[in-house]
């Protein structure tokens, strides 16, 4: 069974650019979830989908941060524009169903997308 | 919102030794408690989870123990290896609006020394 696949793998950009990750889930997936991990920290949600509703972007910074899941299957997460302290690691991850109901919950994480804003 | 503290943010085991990490969750309607392994360059990587109504699960050599009452929430890993060396985050899970909602740990350096 193929991953999550999440691309590109690093990205640097200057104060003010804008920058756009995908995020590829594992097939048959319906729940797909954007991290958002500072070095030394734990990853903290940006936005979640079931199939392509929202269903969770209370800490989505509105205001720059943008994301889709067009039909349900991949998705984009933008920054626009960025600060330098949106430089961290963006994670993506998918879950058959949202996590905890059974084993089909368990969340799987893509590599992640390094971002460096300078 | 769900607040998960996690104890120590370090650790440094001598190969063969057990290693403990700590979790307490703030609300009580988290039902649902993963725990990750993050190495260098990757995402996390579930490596054991444990839900409300168990007290105890064993994998090998990876335990997890709950307790409700204290809302406090245990990772053991016994006769630890090199390979054992990574960050590992805790996480809690409840249901929120009919989705369930993950708050994740600061995080666990663990250092295996040979």
């Amino acid at each position: 069974e193929a991953g999550v696949a999440q691309s590109p793998r690093y990205k640097i950009i200057e104060k003010r650019q804008s920058v756009a990750f995908w995020c590829n889930p594992i097939s048959g997936h319906a729940t797909l979830y954007w991290y958002q991990q500072i070095l030394g920290q734990g990853p903290k949600l940006l936005i979640q989908f079931q199939n392509n509703g929202v269903v969770d972007d209370s800490q989505l910074p509105k205001d720059r941060f943008s994301a889709e899941r067009l039909k349900g299957v991949d998705s984009t997460l933008k920054i626009q524009p960025a600060k330098l302290e949106d430089s961290a690691v963006y994670l993506c991850a998918s879950s058959l169903v949202s996590p905890g109901t059974g084993f089909r919950g368990t969340q799987y994480f893509g590599p992640g997308t390094r971002l460096l804003v300078l | 919102g769900e607040n998960v503290e996690q104890h120590p943010s370090t650790l440094s085991v001598q190969e063969g030794d057990s290693a403990v990490i700590k979790c307490t969750y703030s609300d009580s309607a988290s039902n649902y408690f993963p725990w990750y392994k993050q190495e260098l360059g990757k995402g996390p990587q579930l490596i054991i989870d444990i839900r409300s109504n168990v007290g105890e699960k064993k994998d090998q050599r990876i335990a997890v123990t709950l307790n409700k009452t204290a809302k406090h929430f245990s990772l053991h890993i016994t006769e630890t290896q090199p390979e054992d060396s990574a960050v590992y985050f805790c996480a809690a899970s409840m249901n929120s609006g009919g989705y369930q909602k993950v708050t994740f740990g600061t995080g666990t350096k663990l250092q295996v020394i040979p």
